[in-house]
């Protein structure tokens, strides 16, 4: 079965940097898009960026843009998010999605998140 | 940069139905998806594609979208349907979703 599993998540300080991984089985990983969502506590879904399935074409967020950098590596099947000059605001539940057949959307298997705080 | 709106709260009898909107300019001409999700949970898709519903998601769960809205509509509401659900459309270069309903079973 589809499994996607974060890792890389913790307490950083404003200003610094943090990598996160999600770790794909279950499905061959370098055929579909891929994309990282975070929600704040409390609120609601946010979009961060998403990355086709050959890492051809990357999109992000306006709030992430010039910050975050997605990747992927086809074979380890590991997604990446690395993110850079870390905001209080940049502070949530960040999830791994796998895009639906051949589309953006929608998100048809989602990981269980990994939690960023950025704090000093 | 595009938007998505969304009412903050629903409330439905159990049995009834329940209406979610999502407004967005010419929505219509994109695909909408819909996400239930619940406390402490990630997301699932219930509708994608506008009104095609994923294996494994109730027939009550249903979709439509034309001009500026998409509405999910849950037929005989139930308490486990008591969840935040959210709207959600690729635009060509960014993924959008909505604020959030949050569907109180009462």
């Amino acid at each position: 079965q589809v499994q996607l599993v974060e890792s890389g998540g913790g307490v950083v300080q404003p200003g610094g940097s943090l990598r996160l991984s999600c770790a794909a089985s279950g499905f061959i990983f370098s055929t579909y898009g891929m994309h990282w969502v975070r929600q704040a506590p409390g609120k609601g879904l946010e979009w961060v960026a998403f990355i086709r399935y050959d890492g051809s074409n990357k999109y992000y967020a306006d709030s992430v843009k010039g910050r975050f950098t997605i990747s992927r590596d086809n074979s380890k099947n590991t997604l990446y998010l690395q993110m850079n000059s870390l905001r209080a605001e940049d502070t949530a539940v960040y999830y791994c999605a796998k895009a639906y057949s051949g589309y953006a959307v929608p998100f048809d298997y989602w990981g269980q998140g990994t939690l960023v705080t950025v704090s000093s | 940069s595009y938007e998505l709106t969304q009412p903050p709260s629903v409330s439905v009898s159990p049995g009834q139905t329940a209406s979610i909107t999502c407004s967005g300019d010419k929505l219509g001409d994109k695909y909408a998806c819909w996400y239930q999700q619940k406390p402490g949970q990630s997301p699932v898709v219930v509708i994608y594609q506008d009104t095609k519903r994923p294996s494994g998601i109730p027939e009550r769960f249903s979709g439509s979208n034309s001009g500026n809205t998409a509405t999910l509509t849950i037929s005989g509401t139930q308490a486990m349907d008591e969840a935040d659900y959210y709207c959600q459309a690729w635009d060509g270069s960014t993924v959008v979703f909505g604020g959030g309903t949050k569907l109180t079973v009462l």
